[in-house]
């Protein structure tokens, strides 16, 4: 079976500050792990993926994640935050050929 | 091309009501689902089709959910009677075939609000 865990629900950061946001999967196969975006109202908009390829994946809007099995993690990284990056981010993990399984999501704050 | 479209946006009915959702995927996505997303979770799948049949509906309350593919095109969520912990936004994706998981198009959503 396959989990996430993301770790804050919220998290705040100044504008141009780094952004980190913690995820940690749980998979009994090698996972495809995602990390997906939500806006106000919206749907949701995939920002990057890996799928066992380079370990170092580069994602829409300047944000990337790392894959660190020794870790079981995927954490999403921004160098810069811009107030437009305020939004709801989940990571989800799928056992490739099965569904996507969704964490509970981490609202980002960004302050002027 | 065009995107994964749902209807209505918004929809508040009283509890034991019933109500329907209807989702139109992308042209030539044979993999739709449906996803619940209470607020303050992440989605949960309710439902895949494969086509017009299903292939996951291990998570679909059935003795109140229900959801049809017909001719493997729109699909339609309907729920009845509608409980208070079924408010929730009903996300609707669709994807070229169930193995392909890069490319998952979410629907804008249908927020439901049962009072």
């Amino acid at each position: 079976a396959q989990s996430v865990t993301q770790l804050g629900s919220h998290v705040s950061v100044s504008e141009g500050a780094l952004v980190l946001l913690r995820c940690n999967y749980s998979s009994s196969v090698p996972p495809y792990l995602f990390w997906y975006v939500q806006y106000p109202n919206q749907g949701l908009q995939l920002l990057l993926k890996y799928t066992s390829a380079a370990t170092l994946v580069k994602g829409i809007n300047g944000f990337e994640a790392e894959f660190k099995k020794s870790e079981t993690s995927f954490h999403l990284t921004k160098p810069s935050a811009h107030m437009s990056d305020a939004a709801e981010y989940f990571c989800a993990v799928s056992a490739r050929t099965d569904k996507l399984i969704f964490g509970t999501g981490t609202r980002l704050q960004v302050f002027p | 091309e065009a995107g994964v479209a749902q209807s209505p946006r918004y929809k508040i009915i009283e509890k034991r009501q019933s109500v329907a959702f209807w989702c139109n995927p992308i042209s030539g996505h044979a993999t739709l689902y449906w996803y619940q997303q209470i607020l303050g979770q992440g989605p949960k799948l309710l439902i895949q089709f494969q086509n017009n049949g299903v292939v996951d509906d291990s998570q679909l309350p059935k003795d109140r959910f229900s959801a049809e593919r017909l001719k493997g095109v729109d699909s339609t969520l309907k729920i009845q009677p509608a409980k208070l912990e079924d408010s929730a936004v009903y996300l609707c994706a669709s994807s070229l075939d169930a193995w392909d998981t890069y490319g998952y198009t979410f629907g804008s959503g249908t927020r439901l609000t049962v009072v």
